[in-house]
């Protein structure tokens, strides 16, 4: 069964540094894997998404993610935080069966970005 | 203005009542999918339509009920035997696609008066 791992639930940066927030995954298929942002009481956006096409996936508002295979990994970075990117940040997997497409996804991070 | 609308924003359900949160879109996919929300928990899937007249449990369906006889609506009631509804809920469709994201709506927080 399709799963994914999102290590740490809060990450706190300055602005202007590096972001990076982890994701890993386990899927007996190759996965399609997504990205998506919340900002609070709304729903999600999706920022990219891994379909195979290339292992570097750029999104938007700045961010980019790898798929590593050998390392079952899907990390979301973007070079400089801005304040804005203060949201909460969910990493899914489709779960396949049955002809039906389902996404399983992460308890989700929560980025804070201090002035 | 393509989207999914779900209504009301905010709503309370006092005790042994049923309530029903709206889920409308305009996308024209066949899919769609309603979750539910609790800090810290992630999104856990309740109920999946592929396809109109039909759909299908998903993890946590106990206690919810769903419709979809239109394609563009896909209503969730929470019914009395929910003994914890307090939740944000989240609608979503999609293009019966593998690889295509969900889209989703802008949430509806259940909470118990």
């Amino acid at each position: 069964a399709q799963s994914v791992t999102q290590l740490g639930s809060h990450v706190s940066v300055s602005e202007g540094a590096l972001v990076l927030l982890r994701c890993n995954y386990s899927s007996s298929v190759p996965p399609y894997l997504f990205w998506y942002v919340q900002y609070p009481n709304q729903g999600l956006q999706l920022l990219l998404k891994y379909t195979s096409a290339a292992t570097l996936v750029k999104g938007i508002n700045g961010f980019e993610a790898e798929f590593k295979k050998s390392e079952t990994s899907f990390h979301l970075t973007k070079p400089s935080a801005h304040m804005s990117d203060a949201a909460e940040y969910f990493c899914a997997v489709t779960r396949s069966g049955a002809g039906s497409y389902q996404l399983t996804f992460g308890k989700g991070t929560k980025l804070s970005v201090i002035p | 203005d393509g989207g999914i609308t779900q209504s009301p924003k905010y709503l309370f359900r006092k005790e042994g009542q049923n309530v029903t949160l709206s889920c409308e879109q305009n996308l024209n996919h066949d899919a769609m999918y309603w979750y539910r929300q609790d800090p810290g928990q992630g999104l856990r899937l309740i109920y999946y339509s592929q396809i109109v007249n039909d759909f299908q449990k998903g993890d946590i369906a106990e206690g919810y009920s769903v419709s979809r006889e239109k394609k563009e609506s896909f209503p969730l009631t929470v019914t009395s035997a929910q003994k914890n509804p307090t939740a944000f809920y989240l609608c979503a469709t999609t293009d019966y696609d593998f690889n295509q994201p969900q889209h989703f709506g802008d949430g509806t927080r259940l909470s118990i008066l």
